[in-house]
């Protein structure tokens, strides 16, 4: 089944330590990806996205993504993650066939915590 | 800078109301939509609109409807609200064919 997975629920790092999010799709064609962040009682902000090219993504507050086609996988990484990261992480797709341009499909999310 | 408002933050309704969610957004974008968050389940799209008084169901419209009288304005409609619609509701909106969706703050319902 078509599908977007995040296989960690819930993380937790130390302030100053690396992290990485980790995010897996099933899908035929490779589809368009995005990582999105959500605050507590907030909406999503975009963190990144990648649609062609360069396969390591820069995006906002210091994160990146890379894509591997191979592995069909579209991590999230930090080198040095700050109190202000603690927030919910989601992976989200836009399934190329079958005239996917109007769906973002979601995976569950990862909630990542911080301790100082 | 772009904008989509959902006017209600938090709702608490009774089982069986008629429950209204109202978004608006100034971008002028002609595709909106709404989607429904639960723990471990991400977030799920109940419909989307490609334009004014245009709707398509997402995966899970059941015990929802949807108004687009006007662009820049997408209602999502509880006929009759159930406890497992209890939510959150998130409304976004992009242009045609555009790559980026930008979303609401969520509507918290709680329905008793």
């Amino acid at each position: 089944a078509q599908s977007v997975t995040q296989p960690d629920i819930h993380i937790t790092v130390s302030e100053g330590a690396s992290l990485e999010l980790r995010c897996n799709y099933s899908y035929g064609a490779t589809p368009y990806l995005f990582w999105y962040v959500q605050s507590p009682g907030q909406g999503l902000q975009l963190l990144l996205k990648y649609f062609s090219g360069d396969t390591l993504v820069q995006g906002i507050k210091g994160f990146e993504a890379e894509f591997k086609r191979s592995q069909s996988s579209f991590n999230l990484r930090k080198p040095s993650v700050h109190w202000s990261d603690a927030a919910e992480y989601f992976c989200a797709v836009v399934p190329l066939e079958s005239g996917g341009y109007n769906k973002l499909i979601f995976g569950a999310g990862t909630r990542l915590a911080v301790h100082p | 800078d772009v904008k989509v408002t959902q006017s209600s933050r938090y709702l608490v309704k009774r089982t069986g109301e008629k429950v209204f969610l109202e978004c608006v957004q100034d971008m002028d974008h002609e595709n909106m939509f709404w989607y429904r968050q639960d723990p471990g389940l991400g977030l799920r799209l109940i419909y989307f609109s490609y334009d004014v008084k245009m709707k398509e169901k997402g995966d899970i419209p059941e015990g929802y409807s949807v108004s687009r009288e006007k662009k820049e304005r997408f209602s999502l409609i509880l006929e009759s609200a159930s406890t497992n619609q209890t939510s959150m509701y998130l409304c976004a909106s992009r242009r045609p064919f555009g790559n980026t969706i930008y979303f609401g703050e969520g509507s918290w319902l709680t329905v008793v």
